[in-house]
């Protein structure tokens, strides 16, 4: 099976620019996380869907940030306006609650540069 | 809730030589915990995990983990250090069950291992 897939990996913007990022988590896995990784802050969950349904959002750090999950097979996570403190790499993960092992399963990261 | 504390955020070792990474976790019920490797520009990649059973978890490339559930501890050690173990590597911990609604992952802050010739 194919992993987690994001997109793009490298994006470089100028603040005030709206960001999206993607996602396409594992067929079959019905939960999906949105992290972000910083020097700074280590990594911090921003958002999370179960079954395409937001459980948890308390984690996204202002209303520049929003995410969407339409299907099972694609979410999205947009900042819009950009700002350079949102610099960082932002990781999609996914898990089966059906087969839970408390294990996720990350995609390679969308590494976010905003100047 | 949970949380995990990794005591130290850099370790440096020589090549061949111990490599001890600690951990320590917080939780109310019992947990499943991780350790996951990250390379440069990389993923996270998941190195090992306790879920229930033996308490001493063997992973990929030589590494291994004991859960101490009176300490609270879940250290990860590998006998002999090599170069291409250098890299960042995080605890974590969840719930130990499925159902209710937190299938979340909480990370510690790191640990970046140097490994020195």
């Amino acid at each position: 099976d194919a992993g987690v897939i994001q997109s793009p990996r490298h994006e470089v913007t100028e603040m005030g620019q709206e960001v999206t990022l993607r996602c396409k988590p594992i067929s079959g896995h019905d939960y999906l996380f949105w992290y972000r990784q910083t020097m700074m802050r280590g990594l911090e969950l921003l958002i999370y869907f179960n079954n395409n349904v937001p459980i948890d959002d308390s984690g996204m750090p202002e209303d520049r940030f929003s995410a969407k999950m339409p299907n099972a097979s694609f979410s999205t996570l947009k900042i819009q306006p950009s700002e350079p403190r949102d610099s960082a790499v932002y990781f999609c993960a996914s898990n089966p609650s059906r087969k839970y092992t408390g294990e996720l399963f990350f995609g390679e990261g969308s590494r976010l540069t905003v100047l | 809730a949970q949380s995990v504390t990794q005591l130290g955020s850099h370790v440096s070792v020589s090549e061949g030589a111990l490599v001890l990474l600690r951990c320590n976790y917080s939780s109310s019920v019992p947990p499943y915990l991780f350790w996951y490797v990250q390379y440069p520009n990389q993923g996270l990649q998941l190195l090992l995990k306790y879920t229930t059973g033996a308490t001493l978890v063997k992973g990929i490339n030589g590494f291994e983990a004991e859960f101490k559930k009176s300490e609270t501890s879940f250290h990860l050690t590998k006998p002999s250090a090599h170069m291409s173990d250098a890299a960042e590597y995080f605890c974590a911990v969840s719930v130990g069950y499925s159902g209710g609604s937190n299938y979340k992952l909480t990370f510690g802050k790191g640990t970046l291992l140097t490994v020195n010739p």
